[in-house]
Parts: structure tokens; sequence; C-alpha cells
């Protein structure tokens, strides 16, 4: 089975950094995902890790370490349309995503 | 990146009846599609693979007879929910698999569609 963890809400300042923690233990790795999710919309793709180290696109950066099953997601330079949940997932040796319960990010002018 | 279209984007139905979702690839052929339900500030959960040509695959809990899923061309899959009762009022959200990386992402990406908002009276 698959058990994922992040932190249900977090809130932060236009302008500042925010990391979003992402702990897993799964019955099989294949990458791990991160989306984001405006209420009632569908996800949309983030960034994308498989092996270990740090994916930087822009204002965000995904961080990986296959080793102690955690992941994070750093968004830099918050601005209000960042406002949204984030989605942790895993996908496994089938090629199925499991997801997290998702972040809730509130940014703050 | 790829398109995959829902079809319809919100249904409101009564207790009893059975609803129609449409999911279609518009730009990368798919053989294989995924369906997931998420309820109120939840997050995704998988209820059954979509393969083209064979029979889908139920995650565990999942009815498969409540669940009818046809997934006829490399392009179009559909969730039918049968008999539907409020208790499945739910925000359905389908994935197409890119196996060749070919539509603009990663290999095996999973695109997704903007999903069906399901109220059932």
């Amino acid at each position: 089975g698959q058990n994922i963890d992040q932190p249900t809400e977090m809130t932060a300042t236009e302008g500042a950094i925010v990391q979003i923690n992402c702990t897993y233990q799964t019955s099989g790795f294949n990458g791990l995902f991160w989306y984001q999710q405006h209420a009632g919309e569908a996800p949309t793709f983030l960034s994308y890790n498989v092996l270990d180290g740090l994916e930087e696109k822009g204002r965000f950066s995904s961080f990986l370490s296959r080793s102690k099953g955690y992941s994070y997601l750093l968004l830099k330079e918050l601005q209000m349309k960042d406002s949204a949940s984030y989605l942790c997932a895993v996908r496994d040796g089938d090629y199925k995503l499991s997801f997290g319960a998702g972040t809730t990010v509130t940014v703050r002018a | 990146g790829a398109v995959v279209s829902q079809h319809p984007s919100w249904v409101i139905c009564k207790s009893g009846t059975s609803v129609k979702i449409e999911c279609r690839s518009l730009d990368f052929q798919a053989t294989t599609m995924f369906w997931y339900r998420q309820f109120p500030k939840q997050s995704l959960m998988l209820m059954a693979t979509s393969n083209e040509g064979s029979k889908a695959t139920y995650e565990q809990g999942v009815e498969k007879d409540k669940f009818l899923i046809n997934h006829a061309s490399l392009t179009l899959s559909t969730l039918t929910v049968t008999s539907a009762h409020p208790e499945d009022s739910s925000f359905y959200i389908c994935s197409a698999r890119d196996f060749s990386g070919l539509a603009g992402g990663i290999t095996d990406e999973q695109f997704f569609g903007p999903g069906t908002r399901l109220t059932v009276l």
C-alpha cells in the first residue's frame, strides 16, 4: 500500500518562500510528482523527480531523497495566484499514482 | 502539453438514474486511462485503470458493477455511474497516460482532464 503525508495547510506572505514537505512509504516507487490544484479544477503538473536531488523549474523547485522517502516542493517569490492546493503523488511500478491529501497554501498580501 | 477533455463538466441527476462521463485524449493516443474521485477537501482517490480493448481493473473497495468503464478506442474512455445515489456525488477526474512522452511531457506522464462535478439529488 501507499502512505503519503503532507501538511494540511500553510500560510505565507506575498514574495516569500514556502516549502511543502512530503513523506512517503510505498510498496513500489517509480517517480514522485507535484501538482497544483485550484478549487473545482483538475490538477496541473508542476514537477517530477525520479532520482535523488533537486529539480528547478522557474519559481518552483522539487527535491527528492529516495532513501529517506522524502520530498519537498519549494515555491519562491510567492504570488497571490499561487494560493492553491499542492498535491504530492507517488507513482508505482504499474504507473498508478497515489496522492497525498494535499497542502492548502494561502498567500497573503 | 497534451490535452484531455471530459464531458460533461457538471451534471445533476435524480437518485436511481445512470450518468455517463466521457474522457478523451485530444492530441495523443492513450491505451491506458485512469479514473479518480475526489470528495470535498480530500485528495484524489484512484478508482480504476481503464485499458483499451480489455477490461478495466478496479481498486479495492470500488464496485465494478456500479462504475462501468468502457475504453473503446485509443482516445476515449467512459465511466458510467449506474443507479446513482447522493453518496456518489463527487468530482470525477480522468487522466490519460502518455507512453511515448511525445505529447510534450515526461514518458508515461498522466495528463488530467478538467473533471466532472456530479450531484445526485
